[in-house]
């Protein structure tokens, strides 16, 4: 059971946009910046979004990231068949001492 | 550029102990934080704990009394131990840098290495 909990799944067709949810709490992304990770199979996982909606060198604007309260989403534009991986969200925890916190991820299909 | 590279033991005895190290090349060690995290087969991200270049840590609750990590600054790389293992560690293991610069990790992991798979069995 993850502590920030996305769809396990969503597809969508080329061209199409798909948005990915996370919720999360207070403790996490209610009071800390949200982070995107995408996973291509095999692979380790790259950085997507930043600080909620920051974008890295490299990343097209096709990916967007937003927050609103203690959720978060990844959109998706202008779908493409290399789109298909799984995406994380991640985030800060304040409870206790301290700790990261991952979604469970969510597998995207391009039909 | 900033690259890392996991290197350890790919087998592990059940009870014993998983070490791993992370080799950082092109940068200094000396800021940010310094991150595990880890993929069971099949199954989602684990964030195990990070450490600073000063040695401030910390771990993932539920690991908390098997996991130390513990930076070398002189060598430029910083190591995992987890204590106790079993079959449910098995997992590839992750290095990566946190690029927070505060008194905390931030999640803001980038560069990763590449991972590196251990399992645990006899």
């Amino acid at each position: 059971q993850s502590v920030l909990t996305q769809p396990p799944s969503a597809s969508g067709t080329p061209g199409q946009r798909v948005i990915i949810s996370c919720s999360g709490s207070s403790s996490n992304i209610g009071n800390n910046y949200v982070y995107w990770y995408q996973q291509l199979p095999g692979t380790a996982p790259k950085l997507l979004i930043y600080r909620n909606n920051q974008r890295p060198s490299g990343v097209p604007d096709r990916f967007s990231g937003s927050k609103s309260g203690t959720s978060a989403s990844l959109a998706i534009s202008g779908l493409r068949s290399e789109d298909e991986a799984d995406y994380y969200c991640a985030a800060w925890d304040g409870r206790l001492s301290g700790s990261g916190v991952f979604g469970g991820g969510t597998k995207l299909t391009v039909l | 550029q900033v690259q890392l590279q996991e290197s350890g033991p790919g087998l592990v005895e059940p009870s014993g102990t998983l070490s791993l190290t992370c080799a950082v090349s092109g940068g200094s060690i000396s800021t940010y934080y310094w991150t595990w995290i880890r993929q069971p087969p099949g199954k989602g991200l684990e964030w195990i704990g990070c450490i600073s270049h000063n040695g401030n840590t910390n771990y993932n609750p539920s690991l908390r009394s098997r996991v130390t990590i513990s930076v070398d600054t002189s060598k430029n790389e910083f190591s995992l131990r987890l204590r106790s293992v079993t079959a449910a560690d098995t997992a590839v293991y992750y290095c990566a840098r946190d690029r927070s610069t505060g008194a905390a990790g931030t999640l803001w992991f980038d560069p990763w290495g590449q991972g590196t798979l251990v399992t645990v069995s006899s």
